[in-house]
């Protein structure tokens, strides 16, 4: 199936940890994203690579370290992590050009992340 | 600032009539404004783009109409299913030349539709 694939689908972590949420997609798209949606549902996002070079990175604190080895991935790594940064993480890909928004974003089934 | 707003209430609606949700944005210009579906647990599904110089743009049992003048966006569900019950977010990215070109999301509308 081509998708957007993430791992894990759950993450529950002790404060202090850290941790990697990783992401796949097998459409051939260029632009890969993360967001982060919180309790109000509101989806943010953090950032953002274009053919493995970083193009968007919002005002995340550096404790968020995303890495993009080739086009097809983005993991999100976590270090020293808070009851804050307790969400949900999605990954997103769109085709190359799609900054404009000429284009639909495929987005990730998501990744619960509970910090206690 | 930059603001996208949808409407928070829920939208309870009964089978088969048309849902109507609204999407007002300021201080944008965009090219483009997109809808998406988002189900409990699931993230957003892409519906349809509507383009600056369009007006309406239709898809299935889906509307859309865009006026940049009000700077407003209407989202249209014809015939509408329970199926359709989900939350409903509008997104649009902050103009086309925008160093780091970003896709930002409403908070959403949820529709909830009734046998």
């Amino acid at each position: 199936d081509t998708a957007v694939s993430q791992t894990p689908k759950y993450l529950v972590t002790q404060m202090g940890n850290d941790k990697s949420i990783k992401c796949e997609q097998n459409l051939g798209h260029d632009t890969m994203y993360w967001y982060k949606q919180d309790s109000k549902k509101f989806l943010k996002i953090m950032f953002s690579y274009n053919n493995k070079e970083l193009i968007i990175n919002e005002t995340v604190p550096n404790r968020f370290s995303p890495k993009s080895p080739d086009k097809a991935h983005l993991n999100l790594h976590i270090n020293s992590l808070e009851l804050g940064d307790s969400a949900v993480y999605f990954c997103a890909s769109s085709r190359i050009g799609s900054g404009t928004g000429a284009s639909g974003y495929t987005f990730g089934s998501g990744t619960r992340l509970t910090v206690v | 600032s930059q603001k996208i707003e949808q409407n928070s209430e829920a939208l309870n609606i009964q089978e088969g009539k048309t849902a109507t949700l609204t999407c007002n944005y300021t201080n944008y210009s965009p090219a483009y404004l997109q809808w998406y579906r988002q189900d409990p647990g699931r993230g957003p599904v892409f519906l349809l783009l509507i383009r600056e110089n369009e007006k309406e743009k239709r898809k299935e049992r889906l509307k859309v109409t865009f006026d940049t003048t009000l700077k407003q966006s209407l989202f249209h569900i014809t015939a509408s299913q329970p199926a359709d019950s989900a939350t409903y977010l509008c997104a649009l990215v902050g103009g086309i030349k925008a160093a780091g070109n970003k896709l930002t999301f409403g908070g959403g509308t949820r529709v909830l539709v009734k046998p």
